[in-house]
């Protein structure tokens, strides 16, 4: 059964710690992505990763890092730099490359829900 | 920078009515259009795109949505809503070949009463 799992779905974290939200694919994709929900504010783009061992910085980096070092996983670290980090976070995939059209559509995971207390 | 705006914030419609949700975007090259439906307490998933072709496309439920170039618009559309309608709806936008990014709207509440 193919798909992104993300994990925990929900997750607490004390103010000043650093923690780290997972995210997995077994859809065989390249590119891999985390975005941040907010009401009202739609999602908004972290980082993105077009293959293994790179990554890009998306519109709203500060506070947060990735790595990849597999093709099917993407974790997402909320550092204690970030200032606002209760949000929902959806980890996505795409086929990537250059071609465009269906290599663009990006499938999302089921999301984590950050809460800072 | 490029944008994608979606007017309606808020939508509240009886079953039965017809739907029409606003996109218009800001990119002037070619894109690839989407538009993501989250259900309550569902995975983002995607509900049709638009990437060449027919500007009419047509999605899953029902749906259907008309790319008009001129206007930079890309609105969602459905004649008969019903109360599984329920749900926040994104439109998302992005530059066909040179980027992944996906740009999203802000979204739209949908409440369909029944």
């Amino acid at each position: 059964d193919g798909g992104i799992t993300q994990s925990p779905k929900y997750l607490f974290r004390k103010e000043g710690q650093n923690v780290t939200l997972s995210c997995e694919q077994n859809l065989n994709h390249d590119a891999m992505y985390w975005y941040r929900q907010d009401p009202g504010q739609g999602l908004r783009l972290i980082y993105y990763s077009q293959i293994v061992n790179d990554f890009q910085k998306g519109d709203i980096a500060e506070g947060y890092s990735v790595s990849r070092e597999k093709k099917e996983s993407f974790p997402l670290t909320v550092t204690s730099a970030q200032k606002n980090p209760t949000a929902f976070y959806l980890c996505a995939s795409s086929k990537g490359g250059t071609s465009g059209g269906t290599y663009n559509e990006q499938f999302f995971g089921p999301g984590t829900r950050l809460t800072v207390l | 920078a490029q944008s994608v705006s979606q007017h309606n914030h808020h939508v509240i419609l009886s079953e039965a009515a017809s739907l029409e949700l606003g996109c218009n975007y800001s990119y002037g090259g070619t894109v690839n259009l989407f538009w993501y439906v989250q259900y309550p307490g569902q995975h983002l998933q995607l509900l049709l795109k638009y990437f060449s072709g027919d500007p009419l496309v047509k999605g899953i439920k029902g749906f259907e949505a008309e790319f008009i170039k001129s206007k930079f618009s890309f609105n969602l559309r459905k004649p008969s809503v019903q109360w599984s309608d329920t749900a926040e709806y994104f439109c998302a936008v992005n530059r066909a070949g040179s980027s992944y990014k996906l740009i999203f709207g802000s979204g739209t509440r949908l409440l369909v009463r029944p």
